[in-house]
Order: C-alpha cells, then structure tokens, then sequence
C-alpha cells in the first residue's frame, strides 16, 4: 500500500459546482494533515491544515478520520481560480518529513 | 510573512559547472528542506537540516551537497550534474523539525536545466 494515495483526476467541473478530494494515508503514527495547492510550474502553497474535529475556511472544509486513515477536502462553489493540482501532504515520525501524495489535478471550466 | 526566498529563479548549467542555489527566510523557522520536483510528480525530499544540522539525507548523490550556514539560510552546491537532474528544486522551512508547528512553507524555487 502507497504511503499517501489520492485519485490522480483530472476532475473536470463547470463553475459553481461541488468537488470532493479523497485521500488515504498508510501510517497510523501520522501526526500531521495537510492540503497543498500547486499550480503549473509553481510551488505548493499550503491551503490548510486539516484537523481530527474538521476545519473549513471559506469554500474549503477538510476533514481528518483517523481510524479510517482518511482525508477529505471538499470545495463548494469552484471558481475558475481553483484550477490546480491538490496535494494531500501527511507528516509522521520523528523526523517529521513530509510524505506528499501525488495529487489530484482540478480543472473549473466556464 | 511566510516568505522563502529562492535564487535564482532559472539555472542552465552544463555538466561539467559548478553552481549553487539559495534560499533564505526571515521567519525564525529552525527546519530547512530541500525537494526536488519533476514534471507531473510530487516533490521528492532530499535534505532535511535542523538547527543548522543535517537530519536527514535521503541517498541523494554526492554531486548534491547540502550546506547551512546560518539559521536563515540554505544552500545546495551542484557540481558535475547529470541531464537527468533537470528539475524544480523547491526549499521550504517549517518553525520545528516535527510535531505542532511543522507546517511547511515553500520557495518558489530554482528550474534547473543541465546540458
């Protein structure tokens, strides 16, 4: 089993529409969540942390199920600006590096 | 300020060169990384420093040398690269090395092309 697995997409959506992101993650030790936004040829930029009881900013809610080894990122009202690649990022261990998934790229159209 | 600083921005180098590329942040973070990134794929670690010291060195090449010299600042010397280590290299710093406070923050890194 993959460390950190996401569906590759891409998930093509009309504007104004709900996406769900889903992820799954092999380490139960994992001590951090995260989803990272990445759009062509640029850095991750974090887009939140993701917390057991569930946090939402904005549009975004993520969502953490630790006894399911599950992630969620859930996106309402997709603008166009949300075309990108998202990253589920879980960190684990002592050394606390992160393991990235490999990402599920996201494409609003008009 | 999440800042972290990259230079340069674009690097073409041939196999033979010796280069460095750097990072900074001003943001009192104690972890520094090093990622490397090809196309279509998710960044691969390469260096961890914490507290000025190397962590972690995931069997990256010795044709990649890594060096800290102060809290703010991370380097990676390059030196007899291969085509094949054309890539985004991205460096990020986090407050710690791992638990609350190990959120990550990236560069907009350095596109590295060798000949």
């Amino acid at each position: 089993r993959k460390e950190v697995e996401q569906d590759p997409g891409p998930f093509n959506v009309p504007e104004g529409a709900t996406v769900a992101f889903n992820c799954t993650y092999s380490n139960s030790a994992s001590q951090s969540f995260f989803w990272y936004r990445q759009d062509c040829r640029k850095e991750p930029k974090l887009l939140m942390s993701v917390y057991s009881s569930g946090n939402e900013d904005g549009r975004f809610t993520a969502q953490l199920n630790r006894a399911s080894q599950y992630i969620s990122l859930l996106i309402r009202d997709s603008k166009l600006s949300d075309s990108a690649t998202y990253l589920c990022v879980v960190s684990g261990g002592s050394q606390g590096n992160l393991i990235f998934g490999k990402g599920t790229k996201l494409s609003v159209k008009p | 300020d999440t800042e972290v600083t990259q230079t340069p921005k674009h690097l073409v180098m041939g196999m033979t060169n010796k280069k460095s590329l750097k990072c900074e942040q001003h943001m009192g973070h104690r972890a520094m990384y090093w990622y490397k990134q090809k196309a279509k794929k998710p960044p691969e670690l390469m260096f961890v420093y914490s507290y000025e010291k190397l962590s972690i060195n995931e069997s990256v090449p010795s044709r990649f040398s890594p060096e800290c010299p102060n809290s703010s600042l991370l380097n990676l010397h390059l030196h007899a690269l291969q085509p094949e280590d054309s890539a985004l290299y991205l460096c990020a710093s986090s407050q710690i090395l791992a638990g609350e406070g190990n959120t990550q923050y990236f560069g907009p890194g350095t596109r590295l092309t060798v000949l």
